[in-house]
């Protein structure tokens, strides 16, 4: 059973487009929001997280929308750049020791 | 300096045979895992460590073993090497068993089995 649904799972934008990946869980217990960048031959890395007391976190061009009601965040990226090409994974995590569960992951690429 | 390093880059085996995974972290974490990520890109745990001990053991056949001797290292032995264990290994850490600080992966061992 996939905990968290991630959509879409490829994605083509434009130099300077907004580029949007949304994400849906079910388990209310899951209270830690965030998002990896992964890059081709490396781990991947955290970009981005948000906690369910907020509806949006802003870093940079990067932006978390989180509907708690809807159990769904997604994650923008502005002004899109070629050097943002990479796989992108939504994960969760409730309190304690569980570890984070991913996303299958949205592979980006950014065209000029 | 690496933070979470990885050892081998590459291993390419044939079936049958045992093979072992290193990770050492530098960043006085205290929780180490082991994560598998297929073909497809998808990552899915496998094992958690804290300081030592074992916290979660994901649905993985017992031919895989994982060793932790310090708080600094998480190994991964695989014996009798089967073609589905194909896939890229990554080895992570965080601060006191949270994910809140973020966990920092290795760069991943790509394991092939012919």
């Amino acid at each position: 059973q996939q905990q968290v649904k991630q959509s879409p799972q490829s994605l083509i934008v434009q130099k300077g487009g907004i580029s949007i990946i949304n994400c849906a869980y079910e388990n209310t217990a899951f209270d830690y929001f965030p998002w990896y960048q992964q890059f081709p031959g490396k781990g991947p890395a955290l970009l981005i997280a948000i906690r369910p007391d907020v509806s949006e976190k802003k870093e940079g061009r990067f932006t978390i929308s989180f509907n708690k009601s809807a159990k769904q965040f997604s994650l923008h990226i502005m002004d899109s750049q070629p050097g943002d090409s990479a796989t992108y994974f939504c994960a969760a995590n409730g309190s304690g020791n569980t570890p984070l569960v991913f996303g299958k992951g949205t592979r980006l690429s950014v065209i000029a | 300096d690496t933070a979470v390093s990885q050892t081998p880059k590459y291993l390419v085996t044939q079936m049958g045979n045992d093979k072992s995974i290193k990770c050492e972290q530098n960043l006085g974490h205290d929780t180490m895992y082991w994560y598998k990520q297929d073909s497809k890109k998808f990552l899915k745990i496998m094992f958690s460590y804290n300081n030592k001990e074992l916290i979660i053991n994901e649905t993985v056949p017992n031919r895989f073993s994982p060793k932790s001797p310090d708080k600094a290292h998480l190994n991964l032995h695989i014996n009798s090497l089967e073609l589905g264990d194909s896939a890229v290994y990554f080895c992570a850490s965080s601060p006191r068993g949270t994910a809140w600080e973020g966990y920092t992966f290795g760069s991943g061992t790509r394991l092939t089995v012919v």
